[in-house]
């Protein structure tokens, strides 16, 4: 069946640095992927996505690529602030019914 | 701007007891999910609701029922509340055209089954 794995948390990284979350899928044909984020006592809203291959998603200084050849969706932001200290999750469409499949999540502080 | 509305926000019962989590959208979206959170598990869908008057299993059901009461309601009941309830659920409702495929989700209710 289908199914997403994203790197384990917590990842704990200073003001400033380079973010990478990894995130791999496993599906039938090419769904569309998706980054939520939730802040802390929040719900979840949607980051960014990608509909097709080779598709890059990008909102808020974060991007992520569609890579089918990989079969991955790695979520990247050059400069991260402390106000990105969040959880993040990679999601696909997962059948029919048009629900997310998602990872773990993985958390991230980012420190001053 | 309300988009997806849940309530309670919080909730503790003890082991045995009832409750229903009510959730509620304005964006016209036909199908709606209910979700629990648990750490380190992500999120896992319990049930979904296609259109109104429709609803169909999802990957963790057990304990739970649901009612799609017209397009904007779709309500999440524990008829016997078990400490293995305690969660976060979401409600989420999906958009369709443009928007096709994103979830939205409401804030949260935080159970807790002692």
């Amino acid at each position: 069946g289908n199914s997403v794995t994203q790197m384990e948390g917590p990842v704990t990284l200073s003001e400033e640095a380079f973010l990478t979350i990894n995130c791999t899928y496993t599906a039938t044909g090419y769904p569309s992927l998706f980054w939520y984020v939730q802040y802390p006592g929040e719900g979840l809203q949607l980051l960014l996505k990608a509909t097709k291959a080779d598709d890059k998603g990008s909102n808020k200084g974060f991007e992520a690529t569609y890579r089918k050849e990989t079969t991955s969706f790695h979520l990247e932001k050059g400069s991260v602030q402390v106000s990105d200290s969040a959880v993040y999750f990679c999601a696909l469409i997962g059948g029919s019914q048009g629900n997310l499949i998602f990872g773990k999540g993985t958390k991230l502080s980012v420190k001053p | 701007n309300a988009g997806v509305t849940q309530t309670p926000k919080f909730q503790v019962l003890k082991t045995g007891q009832s409750m229903t989590l009510q959730c509620a959208q304005d964006m016209n979206h036909n199908s709606m999910y209910w979700y629990r959170q648990d750490p380190g598990m992500g999120l896992r869908l319990i049930y979904y609701s296609a259109s109104e008057g429709t609803t169909d299993k999802g990957e963790v059901p057990n304990g739970y029922n649901v009612s799609r009461l017209n397009k904007r309601e779709f309500s999440l009941r524990l008829e016997s509340a078990a400490p293995s309830q305690t969660s976060v659920y979401f409600c989420a409702s999906r958009g369709e055209g443009l928007q096709g495929g994103e979830l939205f989700f409401g804030e949260g209710s935080r159970l807790t089954v002692l």
